[in-house]
């Protein structure tokens, strides 16, 4: 079955310090990569996309089928960063859907 | 344009009850998936409506159903609730059932008591 492991619930950094927040998924296939995230008060929305081989907000995923992990990143973290990350495979055949992570709580301390 | 909307906000209800849920997707798209979200948990894929049929469902039992309108609106049923309903429900809608980018709704809260 497919499942998705973010395996961080909290994760706190210091404003300017790397962040990594982990996604490992398992999957038959090949499945398009997504992270979602969630800033308080918002509604859930795309950050990035890893086909489209996009950096967001200075943010980047690098997807790596032999250990089945797609790992977000950014190298300084800001206090604007802080919200609800998701790690989100999408799978399926003509009609496909994703499948979302537990999240990630990023806090970026000042 | 507003993007997706959700009716109602919350919602309060008790065991045994029936509960319907409105969404109404972005201007332009024609597919809408719905999630459920539990607390402290990510979004769980209930189902997803093209064409006013549902063409993918998650693991949910035949207690959830839903519909498509012709103006692509959805709704979401849930019958003989149960506690274990209560959760936050999430509306997605897409152009095209490829869902490369699914712009979320706010979400109706659903208690059930």
């Amino acid at each position: 079955a497919q499942r998705v492991t973010q395996p961080e619930k909290l994760l706190s950094v210091f404003k300017g310090a790397p962040v990594e927040l982990k996604c490992n998924y398992s999957y038959s296939g090949s499945p398009e990569l997504f992270w979602y995230v969630q800033y308080s008060r918002q509604r859930l929305q795309l950050l990035l996309r890893h086909i489209s081989r996009e950096s967001i907000k200075g943010f980047t995923a690098d997807l790596n089928k032999g250990e089945t992990s797609f790992h977000l990143k950014k190298p300084f973290a800001q206090e604007e960063d802080s919200a609800m990350y998701y790690c989100a495979p999408l799978w399926g055949g003509s009609a496909r859907q994703l499948t979302f992570g537990s999240g990630t709580q990023l806090t970026v301390l000042p | 344009d507003a993007g997706v909307t959700q009716s109602p906000t919350h919602l309060i209800k008790t065991r045994g009850q029936q509960v319907t849920l409105r969404c109404s997707p972005k201007s332009g798209h024609d597919t809408v998936s719905w999630y459920q979200q539990a607390l402290g948990q990510g979004p769980q894929f209930i189902f997803q409506y093209y064409e006013e049929e549902e063409r993918q469902r998650g693991n949910f039992p035949d207690r959830f159903s839903g519909h498509q309108f012709p103006n692509y609106s959805s709704e979401l049923n849930v019958n003989a609730l149960l506690l274990g309903d209560s959760a936050l429900y999430l509306c997605a809608s897409s152009p095209g059932l490829a869902g490369i980018e699914q712009f979320f709704g706010p979400g109706t809260r659903l208690t059930v008591l």
